[in-house]
């Protein structure tokens, strides 16, 4: 069973225009999430986090929203660019001292130029 | 940010033979740290958490006879993968999670690709 979901596998868009890419959860013990950019054959970077208290975190050209009652969550990237082409992948946790992340499968963003 | 260094990058051992994977927090103490194993176009499944000072908690379905994990300091965690097969191959990755400041990010080590010919 999978507690957090990405459905859409790939997602393009065009470089200067919005990226927003969705995640769903099902655990709703789920209280932090975050969002992480990786490529092929290395290890995933940390992009931008949001704690259950929020809604709302932007940093820069990301910000991701959270819908709790919904148990929702989104990406927005703007504008694209063509170095954010990778695949990002949605994690949860709850803020138990040694939590672990459960991850979705990834989305695999290609931005045009 | 904080790093989390694994080595080796990638690495090709004969079936049958062992192989151990490093994992280092470089900059920050990490009482836990996660190891991951990614197939191609999949997502990062949990294999199991290294607790340092005892044992390791593995998730269900993973041998902990075949993988075993120490976890000798709080800025070292390592993977052996034992008496390695080819279905075996794969790209693991460790994390370890900075708690100071308040901290929840995990931080990922560069990723191990293991081919067992």
């Amino acid at each position: 069973d999978q507690q957090v979901k990405q459905n859409s596998p790939s997602l393009s868009v065009q470089e200067g225009r919005i990226s927003i890419l969705n995640c769903d959860y099902t655990n709703s013990m789920f209280d932090y999430f975050l969002w992480y950019k990786k490529y092929p054959a290395e290890g995933p970077t940390f992009l931008i986090s949001i704690s259950s208290i929020k809604d709302k975190n932007e940093d820069g050209r990301f910000t991701v929203f959270l819908n709790k009652s919904a148990k929702h969550l989104s990406l927005h990237i703007v504008p694209s660019q063509p170095g954010d082409s990778a695949v990002y992948f949605c994690a949860a946790s709850d803020t138990g001292a040694n939590s672990k992340l459960t991850f979705g499968k990834g989305i695999t963003l290609s931005v045009r130029p | 940010g904080a790093v989390v260094s694994q080595h080796p990058s990638r690495v090709i051992c004969k079936s049958g033979t062992s192989v151990k994977i490093e994992c280092r927090s470089l900059d920050f103490q990490a009482t836990t740290m996660f190891w991951y194993r990614q197939f191609p176009k999949q997502s990062l499944m949990l294999m199991a958490t290294s607790n340092e000072g005892s044992k390791a908690t593995y998730e269900q379905g993973v041998e902990k006879d075949k993988f075993l994990i120490n976890h000798a300091s709080l800025t070292l965690s390592t993977l052996t993968v034992t008496s390695a097969h080819p279905e075996d191959s794969s790209f693991y990755i460790c994390s370890a999670r900075d708690r100071s400041g308040g901290n929840t990010e995990a931080f990922f080590g560069q990723g191990t690709r293991l081919t067992v010919v």
